[in-house]
C-alpha cells in the first residue's frame, strides 16, 4: 500500500531564508513522487517529479528535491524564499496505479 | 494555452437540487480525472477515465456520476446533493493511462461547491 505523510500543515520562513518541506512516503514497490504547489484559488501546478533517473531533481521556480530511499523521503527545498513562493504545496506518491495519493498539503508562510 | 477548464468556478446549491460540473481538456490527454479537496484530507479520486467511453469508480464516487462525453470533455454530475459534498473539485487530465508509471497530472483551476 502507498501512503504520504507530509511533516507540518503550516511553515514559516523569512523572505530570503532557505525552505524546507517534508514529504516521507511508504511505497511497496519503487516509486514515483511529485510535488505540486497550489496558489489561493487555483488549481495544483507540478513543480517537480521523480522518477528514479536521478535522485536530486529540480524544479521550476527555484525549488528541488532529493530522493532518499533509506529515509523513504523527498523532501522539498528552495535556498532563498521570495513572497510569491506562499502557497500550498502537495507531496503525491504513484506506483504504477491508477491512484495518486496526495499529501494532505503544508501551506508556506513567507514573512517580509 | 487553455490546459483544462472548468465550469462553473463557484456554485451554490440547496440540499436534494442536481447540477454538473463540465471539464474539458486542449492537450490531447487520453486520460481524465475527476477529484475532489477537503481540508486537511489532501485530493481524493472521484471518477477517472483511461480513454474515450470508458470510465471508472476512484477512491470516493459515491453520489457522483460522469461522462466522457468524447476526448475533451469529462463531467461531473451530483444528482442530489448533499452537505456532505461540500467540496472543491478539480478535473484533471494526463496524456498516459491512469497506471503507467511517472504519469503526470494536469490539474484544472477548480470549481468551489456549497451545499446548504
Amino acid at each position: 500500500a502507498q501512503s504520504v505523510t507530509q511533516l507540518g500543515s503550516h511553515v514559516s520562513v523569512s523572505e530570503g531564508a532557505l525552505v524546507l518541506l517534508r514529504c516521507n512516503y511508504s511505497s511497496s514497490v519503487p516509486p514515483y513522487l511529485f510535488w505540486y504547489v497550489q496558489y489561493p484559488n487555483q488549481g495544483l501546478q507540478l513543480l517537480l517529479k521523480y522518477t528514479s533517473a536521478a535522485t536530486l531533481v529540480k524544479g521550476i521556480n527555484g525549488f528541488e528535491a532529493e530522493f532518499k530511499k533509506s529515509e523513504t523521503s523527498f523532501h522539498l527545498t528552495k535556498p532563498s524564499a521570495h513572497m510569491s513562493d506562499a502557497a500550498e504545496y502537495f507531496c503525491a506518491v504513484n506506483s504504477g496505479t491508477y491512484k495518486y495519493i496526495f499529501g494532505t498539503g503544508t501551506r508556506l508562510k513567507v514573512l517580509a | 494555452n487553455a490546459g483544462v477548464t472548468q465550469t462553473p468556478k463557484f456554485q451554490v446549491l440547496k440540499t436534494g437540487q442536481s447540477m454538473t460540473l463540465q471539464c474539458a481538456q486542449d492537450m490531447n490527454h487520453n486520460s481524465m480525472y475527476w477529484y475532489r479537496q477537503d481540508p486537511g484530507m489532501g485530493l481524493r479520486l472521484i471518477y477517472y477515465s483511461a480513454s474515450e467511453g470508458t470510465t471508472d469508480k476512484g477512491e470516493v464516487p459515491n453520489g457522483y456520476n460522469v461522462s466522457r462525453l468524447n476526448k475533451r470533455e469529462f463531467s461531473l454530475r451530483l444528482e442530489s446533493a448533499a452537505p456532505s459534498q461540500t467540496s472543491v473539485y478539480f478535473c484533471a487530465s494526463s496524456e498516459a493511462a491512469p497506471g503507467y508509471p511517472g504519469n503526470t497530472i494536469y490539474f484544472g483551476e477548480g470549481s468551489w461547491l456549497t451545499v446548504v
